[in-house]
């Protein structure tokens, strides 16, 4: 079983639509980061959480630590949104390496 | 301010051949770090450097891989001999800082597409 585990896979949505990706980890962690990856790009930071909630624009992030879940959502979805989201965590006592999920590929329909 | 760039983007390398990919980082930062991107897959972690020192390299899958940072900034990751199962997308990322408290922000690299034939 993997250490960082998303849901779903694959995601399609159409404009607009409320969006949720889902991410549990089973390792005790410093902080839990959201990443974005276009196809072809490299990967760009979304959010770093230990606790509570943060919000950008149209994205908020979650994380419960005493549940060791996390779940990344979008609000008023746009074709610009598609790309692979990636949860990645920081093992607490670790160096700083990360972790990461399988990744969660959007596609936003118009 | 310039990010982190790597150098070659895309690499073709024939089966027996040994490579060499290149990182430079954000300027200042402290922690470098390389990944491996397998097709559909997320990034492993491959190795670690704070300033020269590596202090981790416990995600290196062979000692055909090897990884230097001399002077603390740029880095270079040798492959020798490579394998066909070597193809991925090798990602570099730096941060300011890091340690087993608090956690830092990774700012990755456009990555170097190795395809081994």
């Amino acid at each position: 079983k993997n250490e960082v585990e998303q849901s779903p896979q694959n995601l399609t949505a159409q404009e607009g639509e409320f969006i949720t990706i889902n991410c549990s980890y089973s390792v005790g962690i410093s902080a839990l980061h959201w990443l974005q990856q276009h196809p072809g790009g490299g990967i760009v930071s979304l959010f770093m959480l230990s606790s509570g909630k943060k919000k950008h624009g149209r994205l908020i992030a979650t994380i419960n630590i005493q549940e060791k879940h996390s779940s990344l959502h979008i609000t008023a979805s746009h074709p610009r949104d598609s790309a692979v989201y990636i949860c990645a965590v920081s093992p607490s006592g670790n160096t700083g390496k990360l972790i990461f999920g399988q990744g969660t590929t959007l596609q936003v329909k118009p | 301010g310039a990010g982190v760039s790597q150098s070659p983007r895309y690499k073709v390398a024939k089966r027996g051949q040994d490579v060499a990919l290149r990182c430079d980082p954000i300027s200042g930062h402290v922690s470098l770090f390389w990944y491996q991107q397998a097709l559909g897959q997320g990034p492993e972690f491959l190795t670690y450097f704070q300033n020269e020192a590596q202090l981790d390299k416990s995600g290196l899958p062979s000692d055909r891989f090897f990884a230097e940072r001399p002077e603390g900034s740029v880095s270079t990751l040798k492959i020798q001999r490579t394998q066909q199962e070597d193809s991925a997308v090798y990602l570099c990322a730096s941060s300011e800082q890091t340690s087993g408290v608090f956690s830092y922000e990774q700012y990755f690299g456009p990555g170097t597409r190795l395809t081994v034939t």
